[in-house]
């Protein structure tokens, strides 16, 4: 069965610090992976996806994330952290099938110290 | 740029009531879906729609849930008989195509009592 594993559930760097946030997928072929952002009260913000092809995705706000088959991994990356960065980050893959369906990680609560 | 849009932001109801949440998917979009989060749980998939039937329903949509896409704007969620344990942030969101991104309206939090 499709999963996806969020190890980090809470995080916390400094202002300016780089980040990686993990995601590891359980998924039969290839998936189609992404990282989505919540703030509070908010929905969920899309920052990157990876389909096919480059391995290494750029997403917005200076996020990016490189997807590693042989490690079954799709870490999030940013070199230096911004305060408005504190958020929710959730991972998720999608079948590609017929309806796509997203399954998400239990997300990484980030905060950010000054 | 367009958005998904939902409504109400917040409903609280009494266990046993019927209640129906609405979202507007982007115009263009084909696909439709249903997500919940339980407080301090991960993002579940709920339901998908497309063409005017349900495509892939999860096992949390038993029979006291219900979606419809009434005219050509709203898409909605309904349940039937709601329960405690249906308390949650419900999101709906859309895709032009199963394989694109789907975009997430920004939630509807329902609290039953």
């Amino acid at each position: 069965a499709q999963s996806v594993t969020q190890p980090d559930i809470h995080i916390t760097v400094s202002e300016g610090a780089s980040l990686e946030l993990r995601c590891n997928y359980s998924y039969g072929a290839t998936p189609y992976l992404f990282w989505y952002v919540q703030s509070p009260g908010q929905g969920l913000q899309l920052l990157l996806k990876y389909f096919s092809g480059d391995t290494l995705v750029q997403g917005i706000k200076g996020f990016e994330a490189e997807f590693k088959r042989s490690q079954s991994s799709f870490n999030l990356r940013k070199p230096s952290v911004h305060w408005s960065d504190a958020a929710e980050y959730f991972c998720a893959v999608g079948n590609g099938g017929a309806t796509n369906k997203l399954i998400f990680g239990t997300g990484t609560l980030l905060a950010v110290q000054p | 740029e367009p958005e998904v849009t939902q409504t109400p932001s917040h409903q609280v109801t009494q266990m046993g009531q019927e209640v129906i949440l609405r979202c507007v998917p982007i115009s263009n979009h084909l696909y439709f879906y249903w997500y919940r989060q339980i407080l301090g749980q991960k993002v579940e998939f709920l339901v998908s729609f497309y063409n005017n039937e349900i495509s892939e329903k999860s096992e949390i949509f038993d029979d006291q849930f219900s979606v419809e896409r009434p005219d050509g704007s709203n898409f909605t969620l309904k349940i039937r008989s709601t329960k405690l344990e249906d308390s949650a942030m419900y999101f709906c969101a859309s895709n032009g195509g199963s394989r694109e991104t789907q975009y997430f309206g920004p939630g509807t939090r329902l609290l039953v009592l």
